[in-house]
């Protein structure tokens, strides 16, 4: 089946320390890669994606390059803000027949302090 | 343009009872997805629908069943509530069935089984 790992939380960091959360999948198929952010009380927003191998997605500073052959999708920015503090969740869509749903990881809590 | 509205925003049940949560999807989409997220947990995806049909689901019980409406709004229904049924409830529009690029999150309506 298809699941996601992501690097146990929470991270904190001080403002403008470099970021990296770590995500790595198992899919059947090949997939897409997406990274969401949910800031508290709110829903879901699409950070950036990469669908193919070496594609890196890029948004607001955040960047993640799609690496089959380590079966990975790192998340980095680097210098974080206090605004960045949230929650990250790395995710994948197979394509083909099942590729209407997104298959998410536990999700890390990022936290920086000013 | 709206987004994706949820309602309501929390709800507190007894188990053994049905629940019914809402969902209007952002205008000019016709297809709306539900998730599942427990606490400390990423979302884990129910089912979609589009156009009115149900287009996959994901390994949840048949108590828990959708409607989606001509206007594109849906329900999500949950009988017989179980502790464990607990969770932030999220749904999610977009404007084609199988595009998951386009996906917008409402807030999400945070369920509470006592």
């Amino acid at each position: 089946g298809n699941s996601v790992t992501q690097m146990e939380g929470p991270v904190t960091l001080s403002e403008e320390a470099f970021l990296t959360i770590n995500c790595t999948y198992t899919a059947t198929g090949y997939p897409s890669l997406f990274w969401y952010v949910q800031y508290p009380g709110e829903g879901l927003q699409l950070l950036l994606k990469a669908t193919k191998a070496d594609d890196k997605g890029s948004n607001k500073g955040f960047e993640a390059t799609y690496r089959k052959e380590t079966t990975s999708f790192h998340l980095e920015k680097g210098s974080v803000q206090v605004s960045d503090s949230a929650v990250y969740f790395c995710a994948l869509s197979v394509s083909g027949g099942s590729n209407y749903k997104l298959t998410f990881g536990k999700g890390t809590l990022l936290t920086v302090n000013p | 343009e709206t987004g994706v509205t949820q309602s309501p925003t929390h709800l507190i049940k007894t188990r053994g009872q049905q629940v019914t949560l809402r969902c209007s999807s952002q205008s000019g989409h016709n297809t709306v997805s539900w998730y599942q997220q427990a606490l400390g947990q990423g979302p884990q995806f129910i089912f979609q629908y589009y156009r009115e049909e149900e287009n996959g689901r994901g390994n949840f019980p048949p108590r828990f069943s959708g409607l989606q409406f001509p206007n594109y709004s849906s329900e999500l229904n949950v009988n017989a509530l179980e502790l464990d049924d607990s969770a932030l409830y999220l749904c999610a529009s977009s404007s084609s069935g199988r595009n998951l690029y386009g996906y917008t999150f409402g807030s999400g309506t945070r369920l509470t089984v006592v």
